[in-house]
């Protein structure tokens, strides 16, 4: 099946540090890719869509200039939190999804933990 | 916009047993997919099983099947022979026919399979 990698697995930074994530189609071509940040024991939150070679879609209420979302390629999508604060601490998840009609896979995670 | 709707926040299951977990959505659109996906304790989104609107026969995948029934705008997900390894939230999620489209979840039921 589809394989979605997503790394890290887990963060641990000081407040004011830029984290780079990284989601990766490893067996197919994502299309389009998605971010999404999961609260504890609540559903997913989509942050924004991305298409390869174009800019990420954000969803209302989404700071661009804090989540920074790159595509550029057709198997490589990073969502960078930028001057991170404890506010940002989170689950964040990726998803990836080839052409249309396909179903989106998920990467594991990411728990970010900002001190 | 699309909304999806579960209204089970919690539901118990022995083992060896059936259960079936709830979602509604509303949408005015004709073409659209509908997807269950499960979340263990280790965060992992994975996929269920998937349901095109356009099919009228309800998709099965070993234990799991869904009665999917278009004009109520209902789409349950039954899970026979419950096994521990079956405890997790469990998402429903609808997603529009058009390319650009994205999941919307509902806010998840958590299976719980006791012995």
């Amino acid at each position: 099946g589809a394989v979605v990698s997503q790394h890290p697995s887990w963060v641990i930074c000081k407040s004011g540090t830029s984290v780079k994530i990284e989601c990766r189609s490893l067996d197919f071509q994502a299309t389009t890719m998605f971010w999404y940040r999961q609260f504890p024991k609540q559903s997913l939150m989509l942050m924004a869509t991305s298409n390869e070679g174009s800019k990420a879609t954000y969803e209302q209420g989404v700071e661009k200039d804090k989540f920074l979302i790159n595509h550029a390629s057709l198997t490589l999508s990073t969502l960078t939190v930028t001057s991170a604060h404890p506010e940002d601490s989170s689950f964040y998840i990726c998803s990836a999804r080839g052409h249309r009609g396909q179903p989106q896979h998920f990467g594991d995670g990411t728990r970010l933990s900002i001190l | 916009a699309q909304t999806v709707t579960q209204s089970q926040p919690e539901m118990s299951v022995q083992e060896a047993e059936t259960v079936t977990l709830s979602c509604t959505y509303d949408t005015s659109e004709s073409d659209y997919y509908l997807f269950w996906y499960k979340q263990p304790p280790s965060r992992q989104m994975i996929l269920v099983i998937r349901q095109e609107a356009y099919k009228q026969q309800n998709a099965t995948e070993n234990r799991f099947s869904v009665n999917f029934q278009k004009a109520a705008k209902s789409f349950s997900l039954k899970i026979s022979d419950s096994q521990l390894g079956d405890a997790a939230m469990y998402f429903c999620a609808y997603r529009s026919g058009s390319a650009a489209s994205k999941l919307t979840f509902g806010t998840g039921t958590r299976l719980q399979v006791t012995l």
